[in-house]
């Protein structure tokens, strides 16, 4: 078992609609979670990040976190055509870093 | 703003040639990583390191070599290269601790003819 599972889409939404991005992980000792945002040809960039059950919002990026079902989400509220990417779910355990192997996302105007 | 810059964009390199592929970040960051990624694969940790002049393999460690003479150098070595190695090759850096963020360079895409 994968210690972190991402569908692997391509997910697609229409422009100004929820974008919503989920990801499971599988050791419940794990303790920071982050969301990546990869843009063909590019490297990862961080934009979310949550240690804490429940949810943090950034503009329009919301990371949910729930830690007694092991799964973390991404929505993105009033997706653009920039959106467009393939967003990678990351998980800390002990000193191990864990990438998912992401979600397409396109966002269609 | 953390800064970590890979020393080529692109690279092509000849069968059994030894590449040498540099990292270095700016904000003192004790930690270093080097990953490949490829289609369908996901991000593959190869090796990283938690200060100088030490080392731990990663995933898939084997045809690679690493070194950190400094802090802010990570460098990725494939002794002898092969086809199999085309691909992206990214390097990241973090600081210690638990429950920091990794911050990626560029990438270098290389490809192995």
């Amino acid at each position: 078992q994968k210690e972190v599972e991402q569908n692997s889409g391509p997910l697609s939404v229409p422009e100004g609609a929820i974008a919503s991005l989920n990801c499971t992980y599988s050791d419940r000792g794990s303790q920071s979670f982050f969301w990546y945002r990869q843009y063909s040809g590019k490297s990862p960039e961080l934009i979310m990040f949550i240690y804490s059950n429940g949810d943090k919002e950034d503009g329009r990026f919301t990371a949910q976190l729930n830690k007694a079902s092991q799964y973390v989400s991404l929505l993105i509220r009033d997706s653009q055509p920039s959106d467009s990417a393939t967003y990678l779910c990351a998980v800390i355990n002990g000193n191990q870093f864990y990438f998912g192997t992401g979600t397409s996302l396109t966002v269609i105007p | 703003d953390v800064k970590v810059t890979q020393s080529s964009r692109y690279l092509v390199k000849r069968t059994g040639e030894k590449v040498f592929l540099e990292c270095v970040q700016d904000m003192d960051h004790e930690n270093m990583f080097w990953y490949r990624q490829d289609p369908g694969l996901g991000l593959r940790l190869i090796y990283f390191s938690y200060d100088v002049k030490m080392k731990e393999k990663g995933d898939i460690p084997e045809g690679y070599s690493v070194s950190r003479e400094k802090k802010e150098r990570f460098s990725l070595i494939l002794e002898s290269a092969s086809t199999n190695q085309t691909s992206m090759y990214l390097c990241a850096s973090s600081l210690s601790g638990l429950g920091y963020e990794q911050y990626f360079g560029p990438g270098t895409r290389l490809t192995v003819t």
